[in-house]
Order: C-alpha cells, then structure tokens, then sequence
C-alpha cells in the first residue's frame, strides 16, 4: 500500500467546514504538513505539525494527529470558493532525513 | 523577493530528445529536491540534493539526471531515456533538519511531442 493515504474528492458547500484526512505508516514520522496546490500551480505551505502534538490552530485551520492511529486530519473553518485546490499531506522521517512522503491528494470543491 | 523560480513555465519536446530544465533559489537553502507529478498521483521524489557537489537518487531517477554545482541552482536533465516524460515537474528547497518542508517552485510542464 501506499505510506501515505488519502481520500481523492471532497464536496462542501460554502461557508461549512471542511475536513481533509490522511493516514501514514511510518512510525518515525517526525513533522506532518498541508500543502495546498492550485491548477497548474506549485505547492504553497499551509501548515505543519511535530509528531509529538496532537492539535495546531492557525486561523481558519486546524490540524489534528492522533499519533496512535497514525491518523492527520485538516479541518477548514468557514470554507470559501478560494479553498478549492488540491490538499496534499505528505510526511517526513527521521530514518531519512530531508525528504518528504506525500499522499495522492484530495480535490476540494467549494459550491457557492 | 526571496524564493524559487523555475524556467521554462511550459516545454515542448520531441522524442529522442534531451531537455533540461531550470531551478534557481535565493532562500540560502541546502537541500533542493525535483519531484514529478502525474494526474491523480502524488509528488514522487525524482533526485535531492543536500549539499553542493553531491545528490542522491530519489524512487523514480531512471531517464533524469541532476548536478549541484552551485548552491543556488539544481537543474533537471529529462533524457531520451526516459520512457514516459510527459508530466508536471517540480522543484523544491528547504533546509536540512527534521523540518523538511520545504517551498516550491511554479512548476515545469514538459510535454513530449
């Protein structure tokens, strides 16, 4: 299977809160992060967390890591029509030091 | 402005053909790393970089080759051998250490003719 996993699509109408999940299997995992990727775009850093905290909040997200599932989830308060990308999570290890694992991505629609 | 650029925005080549395509950064970042993007798939790391002078393969290198003789600059060789060159290449830089996230650049769209 793949190190890092998540569901493809997600719908939500605006102004509702959206939540992006993504599972890893690598248990030295070191940081966790959210990339956002805009139609014929590079990634944009939205946010990261260590391993070893299970919630970080910046504005309009939040982001939760239950360590034991291995189990990251993006949360976006108030989700507007300029949310519509792709998501990527992608992780990085402390066995190899400098590189990033990434998740297929999940397209977020926002319908007005 | 500090960051990544990369050159061309779009490449057209033909079959058979070597391309090379650019990436430049002035974020004084050590490593630099090209990754390869298809349709519904996540990043796959083609080559990093940590330092200048030395790179390593990353899990798709085959058909691409890389220098780093310039701290600032990692450029991407897309050669004939590459069996399926036809994607959206990015590259990105962040400093070493457990954070490794990094910035990205806009991205190279290489086509195969």
């Amino acid at each position: 299977g793949e190190d890092v996993e998540q569901s493809l699509f997600l719908s939500v109408r605006e102004g509702d809160s959206s939540v992006i999940n993504c599972t890893y299997t690598d248990s030295s995992s070191t940081y966790l992060y959210w990339y956002k990727q805009e139609p014929g775009a590079g990634l944009q850093l939205l946010t990261y967390i260590f391993s070893n905290m299970d919630m970080k909040q910046d504005q309009r997200l939040t982001v939760l890591l239950n360590k034991k599932d291995k189990h990251l989830s993006l949360r976006i308060a108030d989700t507007q029509t300029g949310d519509s990308a792709i998501y990527f999570c992608a992780e990085s290890r402390r066995s190899t030091l400098g590189r990033l694992y990434f998740g297929r991505g999940t397209q977020l629609t926002v319908w007005p | 402005d500090g960051g990544i650029t990369q050159s061309p925005k779009y490449l057209f080549r033909k079959e058979g053909q070597n391309v090379t395509l650019s990436c430049e950064q002035n974020l004084n970042h050590d490593a630099m790393y090209w990754y390869r993007q298809d349709p519904g798939q996540g990043l796959r790391l083609i080559y990093y970089s940590q330092i200048v002078n030395d790179f390593q393969k990353g899990d798709i290198a085959e058909g691409y080759s890389v220098s780093r003789e310039k701290k600032e600059s990692f450029p991407l060789t897309v050669t004939s051998a590459q069996k399926n060159p036809t994607a959206f290449y990015l590259c990105a830089s962040s400093n070493l250490g457990e954070l490794a996230g990094g910035f990205f650049g806009p991205g190279t769209r290489l086509t195969v003719l």
